[in-house]
């Protein structure tokens, strides 16, 4: 199995800062990675395909980036609707998986 | 409106079984590799079992091998999830969950969920 580790498991934040998450797979991934943001109790909601791809109706402020084995979830200027747990998810093969999450806190 | 609609969760005893269904509308169903993804209370999100667009092949993670039945009804737009033998750490939100346009195991749609409480 692909493990997938994000970091942090936690970030406290304010409004306006810009925030990266990193996520690191166990082997390399090529760019087969999404990411997602989930809200209590909410279903996930993609936000990046392919890495870097953003999914239509996301706002620009998010973005992605990385290849191989690491890869980054930038939000530009976090928004009060962006307060979330975020996670990525690797799709290199049919034995997918996700990493464990990182919530986004209020600072 | 382009939707995935969960439904069949509840309470059973350890060993019992369920059948977790997906009614999908406003696309063409049949175009779509489709899955199963659960998320255990306060936990992260886990893959459970992919399907592809015709039913001849099927996906799953280890812990559910022999034990659940990814499955697929297209006349219906339907998607299913037999539950069998279940245990206390299959206690979870099932959600369905399309995968994305390009064809990628990605998931760009979702159900709401529905949850499975396994307790004596």
């Amino acid at each position: 199995d692909i493990q997938m580790t994000q970091s942090p498991s936690t970030l406290s934040a304010s409004v306006g800062d810009r925030v990266t998450i990193t996520c690191r797979a166990s082997q390399s991934i090529s760019s087969w990675l999404a990411w997602y943001q989930q809200k209590p109790g909410k279903a996930p909601k993609l936000l990046i395909y392919k890495a870097s791809s953003l999914e239509s109706g996301v706002p620009s402020r998010f973005s992605g980036s990385g290849s191989g084995t690491e890869f980054t979830l930038t939000i530009s200027s976090l928004q009060p609707d962006d307060f979330a747990t975020y996670y990525c998810q690797q799709y290199n093969n049919y034995y997918l998986t996700f990493g464990q999450g990182t919530k986004v806190e209020i600072k | 409106e382009v939707q995935l609609e969960d439904s069949g969760g509840g309470l059973v005893q350890p060993g019992g079984s369920l059948r977790l269904s997906c009614a999908a509308s406003g696309f063409t169903f049949s175009d779509y590799w489709m899955n199963w993804v659960r998320q255990a209370p306060g936990k992260g999100l886990e893959w459970v079992a992919s399907i592809n667009q015709n039913g001849n092949e099927k996906y799953y993670v280890d812990s559910v091998k022999g034990r659940f039945t990814i499955s697929r009804d297209n006349a219906k737009n339907s998607l299913y999830l037999q539950v069998n033998s279940l245990r206390g750490e299959d206690t979870a939100v099932y959600y369905c969950a399309r995968d994305g346009v390009d064809a990628g195991l990605y998931f760009d749609l979702w159900g709401r969920g529905t949850l499975v409480t396994v307790s004596s």
